[in-house]
């Protein structure tokens, strides 16, 4: 089993909609969870971190941690054309080593 | 510096050929990661840094593969005898450690093409 799996995409949605990412992870000591967003050709850079359990809002993402269930969610509202990207769940489990899942990639349509 | 930097930006070389690829963390940051990406393909481990020692090199994939950091700035990921499975983007990563959470902050990458 990997360490950070994410749901398969490509994710697309319609602009305006809401756009859901959903993240699982096998360490059950892991601390702080990450979302990165990553442009076709570019470096990852970071959205959002969480360290416990709940929402955490900025803007029109939403991470949810749900530690009980190994899960992490990011939800994108309004979802625009420039939300187009992979976004990486990213785990940081006691170790300090960070864990990246395969990314999945999201297509909003104009 | 502002963020993370490493050069060169784009690396094409023949097969067997040794490069040296660079990476400046942020001023300050004392832990710093080397990952590998294959195209579309998840991020790679290769290893990490703290300070000048590195206490994991569990993912670099051979002993052509090696890395230095020295001043506690400046690290050097040196591949040895290029192989076409090499091809990928090396990103590096650095992060300031003690600081809850641990985030890590990217550069652009170097793109390795080995022909």
């Amino acid at each position: 089993q990997k360490e950070v799996e994410q749901n398969s995409g490509p994710l697309s949605v319609p602009e305006g909609a809401i756009a859901s990412l959903n993240c699982t992870y096998s360490d059950r000591g892991s601390q702080s969870f990450f979302w990165y967003r990553q442009y076709s050709g570019k470096s990852p850079e970071l959205i959002m971190f969480i360290y416990s359990n709940g929402d955490k809002e900025d803007g029109r993402f939403t991470a949810q941690l749900n530690k009980a269930s190994q899960y992490v969610s990011l939800l994108i509202r309004d979802s625009q054309p420039s939300d187009s990207a992979t976004y990486l769940c990213a785990v940081n489990p006691p170790d300090y080593k960070l864990s990246f899942g395969a990314g999945t990639t999201v297509t909003v349509r104009a | 510096g502002a963020g993370v930097s490493q050069s060169p930006s784009n690396k094409v070389t023949e097969k067997g050929k040794d490069v040296e690829l660079r990476c400046d963390p942020i001023s300050g940051h004392t832990a710093l990661y080397w990952y590998r990406q294959s195209l579309g393909q998840g991020l790679e481990f290769l290893i990490y840094f703290q300070g000048n020692s590195a206490p994991d090199k569990s993912g670099l994939p051979s002993d052509r593969f090696s890395a230095e950091r020295t001043g506690g700035s400046v690290s050097t990921l040196t591949i040895q005898r290029t192989q076409q499975e090499d091809s990928a983007v090396y990103l590096c990563a650095s992060s300031l450690v003690g600081v809850s959470p641990d985030t890590q902050y990217f550069g652009p990458g170097t793109r390795l093409t080995v022909l």
